[in-house]
């Protein structure tokens, strides 16, 4: 059983351009979750998908930030005209069924950004 | 909305001490709570979790038990190793099943 899955795993990219980061659920989970983490806090939680369904968006951090999941399998995160705050690390976690309730809540080692 | 409030770290300690990591959180009815671990390196793990008041969670000697009237949920080890060393995070999903929603993380270190 592989676990959650992204790539690239690092990414340093200049002011500007576009960055996309891709995450692999376990195979057979329904929910994807995309977070952000910067150093010394906790992930902050973006946005999150019901197989291809978006369904809570509003925390994405601006309209700079999109994130997809066309086939209800794997997800993609992408970051328009990256600014220097955008560096983090972009979390991707899966789950089969709501968080809670007994149904855990899986991550992948992360997404590096550095926007120089 | 719903947060988790945790102890600011770090936290060091000695081997075999005992370890006591505090969390609080606000939230609507009866969420479902969780610690999660990060070790240097490595993604963030599930280390233990409890789903309603009073459970108590527990995995490789730590435990957590739900306490609805402080709204807490405590990490404990009664002797810590070296091994331990990482970043702990108290968590909830709230009723509503949304997501994790994360404290800021305490870290711990263990010198032998």
């Amino acid at each position: 059983d592989t676990g959650v899955s992204q790539d690239p795993r690092h990414k340093i990219t200049k002011r500007g351009q576009n960055v996309t980061f891709r995450c692999d659920p376990i195979s057979e989970h329904n929910r994807l979750y995309w977070y952000r983490q910067t150093l010394g806090q906790g992930p902050e939680f973006l946005t999150y998908f019901q197989n291809e369904a978006q369904l809570e968006k509003s925390r994405l951090l601006s309209d700079r930030f999109s994130a997809e999941r066309p086939k209800g399998s794997f997800s993609t995160l992408e970051i328009q005209r990256t600014e220097q705050g955008d560096s983090a690390m972009y979390l991707c976690a899966s789950s089969l069924g709501a968080g809670g309730s007994g149904n855990t809540i899986y991550f992948g080692e992360g997404s590096w950004l550095t926007v120089v | 909305g719903d947060s988790v409030t945790q102890m600011e770290g770090p936290v060091t300690l000695s081997e075999e001490a005992f370890l006591t990591i505090n969390c609080t959180y606000t939230a609507t009815g009866y969420p479902s709570l969780f610690w999660y671990v990060q070790y240097p390196g490595e993604g963030l793990q599930l280390l233990l979790k409890a789903t309603k008041a009073d459970d108590k969670g527990s995995n490789k000697g730590f435990e957590a038990t739900y306490r609805k009237e402080t709204t807490s949920f405590h990490l404990e080890k009664g002797s810590v190793q070296v091994s331990d060393s990482a970043v702990y995070f108290c968590a909830l999903v709230g009723q509503a099943g949304t997501a994790l929603i994360f404290g800021k993380g305490t870290t711990l270190s263990v010198s032998s």
